[in-house]
């Protein structure tokens, strides 16, 4: 079992709308969990960081975590033909500071 | 965030020889991080590099291969040795920063190293 999955897409959504992206966990120790946008040709940049269970708002972006179900997700609301990009999850893995990173989901958000 | 610089930004060599890759960033960062991310994969970590030590590297790579040197707190080089087509990749720098006061540190990356070994 890898340590951080994700659909690799693409996922494909119309502007406007919401683009949910998703991401589970093995480590049941983990405490960070992070979003990374790559736009193609580029590196990755975070968008993203939340460490409580719950929501947390940032704009247009929302992360969701749930612990007890090792699970954390990202949604994109009024999604932007600019949002289209790969979005990687990462954790913080083995009670250090290594980041461990998921395949990453490509997001297409089309006219 | 981090301003972060690495050089070169892309090159392509011939197999056999070497290529260092160094990262400096703008101001002092206690741990550094050397990734690889191949054609269309995730980013994968090579190894750790502290100030005054010696780097940790991950399962599946060695010191050998990817001799890193960590001279000061702002920067870094990372060396890709005796090159073959399957080191063709996008190798990567990145520092730890709390993106906000009294938050975890989490990482911010370089612009990447584009290589083609041919």
């Amino acid at each position: 079992q890898k340590e951080v999955e994700q659909n690799s897409g693409p996922l494909s959504v119309p502007e406007g709308a919401i683009a949910s992206l998703n991401c589970t966990y093995s480590d049941r120790g983990s405490q960070s969990f992070f979003w990374y946008r790559q736009y193609s040709g580029k590196s990755p940049e975070l968008i993203m960081f939340i460490y409580s269970n719950g929501d947390k708002e940032d704009g247009r972006f929302t992360a969701q975590l749930n612990k007890a179900s090792q699970y954390v997700s990202l949604l994109i609301r009024d999604s932007q033909p600019s949002d289209s990009a790969t979005y990687l999850c990462a954790v913080i893995t083995g009670g250090g500071n290594k980041l461990t990173f998921g395949t990453g989901t490509q997001l297409k958000v089309e006219l | 965030s981090a301003v972060i610089s690495q050089k070169p930004s892309r090159d392509i060599c011939q197999r056999g020889t070497s290529l260092t890759i160094q990262c400096q960033v703008d101001s002092q960062v206690t741990m550094m991080f050397w990734y690889r991310q191949q054609p269309g994969q995730s980013l994968t970590l090579i190894a750790t590099a502290n100030q005054g030590s010696e780097a940790t590297y991950e399962s599946g790579f060695v010191i050998d291969k990817f001799p890193i040197s960590r001279p000061n707190l702002t920067f870094s080089t990372l060396t890709v040795s005796n090159m073959s087509p399957e080191d063709s990749s996008i190798y990567l720098c990145s520092v730890e920063r709390a993106p906000l006061r009294g938050s975890q540190e989490t990482q911010y990356f370089g612009p990447g190293t584009r290589l083609l070994v041919l």
